[in-house]
């Protein structure tokens, strides 16, 4: 039982390159969420999805696309990468809510 | 809007002190649940706990304990008899409903508390 696998785990990327990370779960999860962490910031969410299908804006979701076509996998699209999305992000995911989320390993992310 | 307020930054201690770590919360749901995480240097996040707004008892597990005040809105965390293997980034998260569906599922996190416990 894999839980959740996020790749890559570390990325280069010049500033206007596109790029795709990736998330999947085994858990047969509904909700499966994108966060960012930033020193002294903890972590902010940048997209969530309920279900296959539905997805929404976080708290600091500019630059950033998401899509649920399955219940496994989540995707977060890089758009035109900037210095200022260096971070790292996690994906996670639930069955419900109530029973806390199990993160990814993370991707640490530079944009140079 | 829900709001976590981790007002310790940074907390170094001796081993097999007792420390602390406050978290308070606001939210004007009636539902709600409460987590702890920890953030070791390794940088994976582990769940230690959940509480739910109605259960106001105070947990145990081994040296880790918490305390859940509804009357101030806050979860503490104590650590017994502190340990170098505790020496972490330690979140606290509040679970809100989401729009579509109105499960606690949306999580917001305090900016955590870094502990360095000293041999």
């Amino acid at each position: 039982n894999a839980g959740v696998t996020q790749t890559p785990k570390f990325q280069v990327l010049k500033t206007g390159q596109s790029m795709t990370l990736q998330c999947a779960q085994d858990m047969n999860h509904e909700y499966m969420s994108w966060y960012r962490q930033d020193p002294g910031m903890g972590l902010r969410l940048i997209h969530y999805s309920v279900g296959a299908g539905i997805t929404d804006q976080g708290e600091v979701p500019n630059g950033y696309n998401v899509s649920r076509s399955t219940t496994e996998d989540f995707p977060l699209r890089l758009l035109s990468a900037a210095p200022s999305q260096t971070s790292v992000y996690f994906c996670a995911s639930t069955r419900t809510g109530t029973d806390g989320y199990t993160f990814g390993s993370g991707t640490r992310l530079t944009v140079v | 809007a829900q709001k976590v307020t981790q007002a310790q930054t940074e907390i170094s201690v001796v081993e097999k002190e007792d420390v602390t770590l406050d978290c308070v919360y606001e939210t004007r749901d009636t539902t709600y649940y409460l987590f702890w995480y920890k953030q070791p240097p390794s940088g994976e996040l582990v769940f230690l706990i959940r509480r739910n707004s109605f259960d106001e008892q105070n947990e145990i597990s081994g040296r880790y304990s918490w305390n859940f005040q509804k009357s101030t809105s806050s979860f503490n965390f104590t650590i017994t008899a502190s340990q170098v293997v505790d020496s972490a980034v330690y979140f606290c998260a509040l679970s809100s409903p989401f729009p579509y569906t109105g499960a606690n599922s949306k999580l917001t996190f305090g900016k955590g508390i870094t502990l360095s416990v000293r041999p």
